[in-house]
This record gives structure tokens, sequence and C-alpha cells, in this order.
């Protein structure tokens, strides 16, 4: 079982609907990592955030460390959105975990 | 752009073939990494290293031999691949080595293709 674990694995949408993209964590942590990768294969950090919300244009992201578990949501998806979304959570000072990704296609 | 580059962007090479892989950061960082991403699977770390030193080996096979000459440049040297090498190859690199509190900024990767 992944340390790091994201609901659901592949996700389609319409234009303009609210996306919502989980992650479970069974590790203690200081923060945890939310990126977005792009078919060309480019990865690109979205978010790091330890405690509540974080928002950023139409990307907002939330984190319960109690319950250890974070959710990206993404208000008014474009097809644009279409990529790759991972969570990540630190395990040593110098080292990462990854979920494996939550594929999603957003339809115009 | 993310201030991390990363070539060749695609690389075919036999299984006696070597190559190397290098990264370039343009953004003073102390930290650089190389991770391995196969179809269906996270993101493995391979090497880390912070100012120079290697500081992280992740049980990696000796047919990948990392070098960074400084603190912006870091290769990976292949030799003797298995096709199940077959991978895409991120570099990426960070202020510093703390995955709590630094953002890592990943090139655009070397999709790996090995016969």
């Amino acid at each position: 079982k992944n340390e790091v674990e994201q609901s659901p694995q592949n996700l389609t949408a319409q234009e303009g609907e609210f996306i919502t993209i989980n992650c479970s964590y069974s590790v203690g942590i200081s923060a945890l990592h939310w990126l977005q990768q792009h078919p060309g294969g480019g990865i690109v950090s979205l978010f790091m955030l330890s405690s509540g919300k974080k928002k950023h244009g139409r990307l907002i992201a939330t984190i319960n460390i109690q319950e250890k578990h974070s959710s990206l949501h993404i208000t008014a998806s474009h097809p644009r959105d279409s990529a790759v979304y991972i969570c990540a959570v630190p395990y040593n000072t110098d080292k990462l975990i990854f979920g494996t990704g939550t594929r999603l296609q957003v339809f115009p | 752009e993310t201030g991390v580059t990363q070539t060749p962007r695609h690389l075919v090479m036999g299984m006696t073939n070597k190559k190397s892989l290098k990264c370039e950061q343009h953004l003073g960082h102390n930290a650089m990494y190389w991770y391995k991403q196969s179809a269906k699977k996270p993101l493995e770390l391979m090497f880390v290293y912070s100012l120079e030193e290697r500081v992280e080996n992740n049980s990696v096979p000796s047919r990948f031999s990392p070098e960074c000459p400084n603190s912006s440049h870091l290769f990976l040297h292949l030799h003797t691949l298995q096709p199940e090498d077959s991978a895409l190859y991120l570099c990426a690199s960070s202020q510093d080595l703390d995955s709590g509190l630094d953002t890592q900024y990943f090139g655009p990767g070397t999709r790996l293709t090995v016969l």
C-alpha cells in the first residue's frame, strides 16, 4: 500500500464543472505539496501547505492534518486544466513521497 | 519555464550504449534531484545532491551513475541499461534540502527508451 493515496485515479469533466481531487497519507508530515504534470511531462508546483487552505486563481487546496487528508479543488474547470495532479508529502528532510496522480480531462 | 532545463528531451539507446542526461538550473539553488517516472507508478527518487555532495542514493542500480560538478549542473550517466529502465527521468532543484518547506522546481524531463 502506497503511503500516499490519491482518488480518483482518473477524472473526466465538462468545462465549467467543479473538480475535487483527494489525497490521503499515512506518515506524519510538516507540509504537503500539490503538483501539476502536463502531457509533455513537465511538473509544476501548485501549492505547498501545512494547514488550512490556500487559493491561487481557480485552484484551492485544503489540508486537515489530524485526518491526514488534503483536497485540491478546481472551480470553473477549463480544458487547459487537463493534466495529472500529484500530491506529495515529505518523508525525511531530503525526500518526498509521491502519490500515483489523478489524471484529469476537461472537455469543452 | 521553471528555470530548470534538461537535455536531451528524448533519448533512444541500446542496452550496450553509454549516454548521459544533463540537468541545469538557473535558480541559484543548493539542492538537486533525479527522479524516475515509470508508467502507472509514482515518481521515484533516485539521487539527491546538496551543495554538490550526494546525500541520498535510493537503492539505485550501479548502471545509473550521477555526477554533480557544481551546484548548477547535474548529470546522470547511463550504461548497460535494461529495457525496464525506459521511463521519464526528471530533474528538480530546490533552494535548500528541506522537502517540508522548500518548493521543488522540475525540469521538462528526458523520455528514455532502451531497446
